[in-house]
Formats: C-alpha cells, structure tokens, sequence
C-alpha cells in the first residue's frame, strides 16, 4: 500500500539553526499538509499546500516557516530559526483530489532543539 | 467545524468487541465522520469514514444514527495491537481542509 514517506525520522538542532524536513507525500495525491504535535499534547495543524500554493495555515505557521514542493516528489517544511518550543513530532500528510478523501500520514521526524 | 466529545480513556481485554462514541451535537450538513488511530511516535492512521447509516472495511465499523449527532467506532475482537488512542474528527472534507484533533480515546487492552 502506498505511503507517506518522512525524512529524517529524527533530527537533533541546535536553537536559532535552520532546519529542513522532508516528506515524499503518495504518488498521484495533489493536496500536502504539515502538522505537530508537541509531546503529550495533540496533534496540532500547520499548513496545507496545493497547486504550489498555501491553502491554509494556522496561527503557528508564522513567518520563520516555509513551505516548497522542490520537484515533482517533494515537499519540505523549513524552520528558519529553530527555538526550543519547536521541539516537537512533525507529520506530513497528503491526500487525493475529491470530495470526502482522507488525509494519510507519514510516521513524522522528532525534531529536537537544544 | 463541529465540536466532538469522546471519552477519554477505555479499557478492554483481548477478545473483546470495543464501541468507542463520539457525540457531535453541532455536525453540520456537509460534514463527514472520520477515525483515526495514533500509535506512540507514529503518525495518525486513518481508520474509516463515513456520512451516514454503517459504514464496514477489513478493520471497523463506523455507525452513525440518523440524526448524525453521534456516532460510534466499532473494532470486533480487539487485540494487544489495538492499544492506541483513536480520534473521532467532523469537518467538511473539502480538499485542502485542516484537520482538528482533541485529545482523542485512550484505548488500553490487556490480555
């Protein structure tokens, strides 16, 4: 069964770096999403992504993040300048055009900031 | 996006047929049911959807009375693998829609 694919599946910053983290959402999808979840709390909805535009973001998604879907495979979410609160799981999703079709998750990176 | 209410923990033993409810007081028209499950350190999984009446795939049932104010999660003969949190999700499922998470159900199942 095709899936969401993550990379790293954990990545370890230090404060005020730049990170990258990947995802190669499934194959013939067209709609990206990134979400968080802080550990113990729930999971919490960043950005969705289509036709090389922001859909939609939510308050967390400020100006210290992007979104880019690179080639034809890709998409990465980037933190410019990492903060300790950033420490969090990251999940990528995608879905199918359509009404009704549900979003699929990756296993998400752990991202850790000291 | 409608407000859900699922309790927040459940215990079970293998074997079991586990019902986890979902009240949804505010669904509006156009909004679908959706169950996910979340093991520790992974992503959510999607489990079923549905509109309307029973919904059944290889791993649940999703019942949903007629007045869609509620409806309840059916996994047959639970196993040690069950063990999860699973959440209960209404929105409309446009293309390009957020998914709004609480805190989902807790389900323990021992042998």
């Amino acid at each position: 069964e095709p899936e969401v694919t993550q990379t790293p599946s954990h990545q370890v910053t230090q404060m005020g770096q730049e990170v990258i983290l990947r995802c190669v959402p499934i194959s013939n999808h067209l709609y990206f999403y990134w979400y968080r979840q802080i550990l113990g709390q729930k999971v919490e909805f960043l950005v969705s992504f289509y036709n090389n535009e922001i859909s939609e973001k939510s308050e967390i998604f400020d100006d210290q993040f992007s979104v880019e879907r690179p080639d034809g495979s890709n998409f990465t979410l980037k933190i410019r300048s990492t903060k300790l609160e950033d420490s969090a799981m990251y999940f990528c999703a995608s879905r199918e055009q359509g009404t009704g079709q549900p979003q699929h998750f990756g296993d998400g990176t752990r991202l850790s900031i000291l | 996006l409608a407000k859900t209410t699922q309790p927040i923990s459940m215990d079970s033993y293998e074997g079991q047929e586990v019902n986890i409810t979902c009240s949804h007081n505010n669904i509006a028209t156009n909004d679908y049911i959706t169950w996910y499950q979340q093991f520790p350190s992974q992503g959510p999984r999607f489990i079923i959807q549905g509109y309307k009446t029973k919904v059944t795939n290889e791993v649940a049932s999703l019942f949903i009375p007629a007045d869609r104010k509620s409806s309840t999660l059916s996994l047959p003969r639970v196993s040690l693998s069950d063990t999860a949190v699973y959440y209960c999700l209404v929105g409309e499922r446009q293309a390009g829609t957020a998914l709004i998470f609480g805190k989902g159900t807790t389900l323990s199942v021992s042998s």
